[in-house]
């Protein structure tokens, strides 16, 4: 049965500060890696890893996958209210299972003033 | 404006009464998939489509139903809904070349 699991449960750090947060997975025939942030609606897509070692980023937000050690982190750099939120981890697999879509269970990050 | 639409956005339903949830995406995507998230579970995959006529089970199939008559539409069925069945419910879609998934803005299920 494939698995994501996400670390920490719940954060909560004050403006300014870096997080990171983690996701671990065991799937069958792994095709993609993928983070997503919820606020009080649906998900929104941020990042989509396929390689190993190859950081991506988008602004104070970056990400990188390691295929080897079966994870990925998630890094907030110089963190703002607005970065409050669940950021949920997800894996696609590929084969014969291609659109299974797992989800971890969620980080939930809040960002005091 | 691309998006994903549901509805009903808030359902309270009684045991046993059939119901059905519609999903329409707007962007000509192949690929359409039906989550329910739940506190402390995330969100887990119920069934996806990769295009017409092509359906298959995801992690929590189990009461569910679902049918790609058409590509834009996926409708997912609960011909006899239970109180484990009251959850917030996501449908999604996205295309084979970007797998950018958008999430459809959610339906809240409560059966009594």
């Amino acid at each position: 049965e494939d698995k994501v699991v996400q670390s920490p449960l719940s954060l909560v750090v004050h403006e300014g500060d870096t997080v990171t947060l983690n996701c671990s997975y065991e799937v069958t025939n792994f095709r993609s890696l993928l983070w997503y942030k919820q606020e009080k609606k649906a998900p929104t897509f941020l990042f989509m890893l396929t390689s190993s070692g190859i950081e991506k980023k988008s602004g104070r937000l970056s990400s990188i996958l390691d295929k080897k050690e079966l994870f990925s982190i998630l890094n907030i750099t110089a963190t703002q209210t607005g970065d409050s939120a669940v950021y949920l981890c997800a894996v696609s697999a590929g084969g014969t299972s291609y659109g299974k879509l797992t989800f971890g269970q969620g980080t939930i990050l809040t960002v005091h003033p | 404006e691309a998006q994903v639409t549901q509805n009903p956005r808030y359902l309270i339903t009684v045991t046993g009464k059939k119901l059905t949830v519609t999903c329409s995406q707007n962007m000509n995507h192949e690929y359409m998939s039906w989550y329910r998230q739940d506190p402390g579970l995330g969100l887990r995959q119920i069934y996806y489509s990769m295009n017409v006529e092509v359906t298959d089970k995801g992690d929590v199939p189990e009461g569910y139903k679902v049918s790609r008559k058409e590509k834009r539409n996926f409708p997912l069925i609960l011909e006899s809904p239970s109180p484990n069945q009251t959850s917030l419910y996501f449908c999604a879609s996205r295309g084979q070349v970007l797998l950018e998934q958008y999430f459809g803005p959610g339906t809240r299920l409560t059966v009594t």
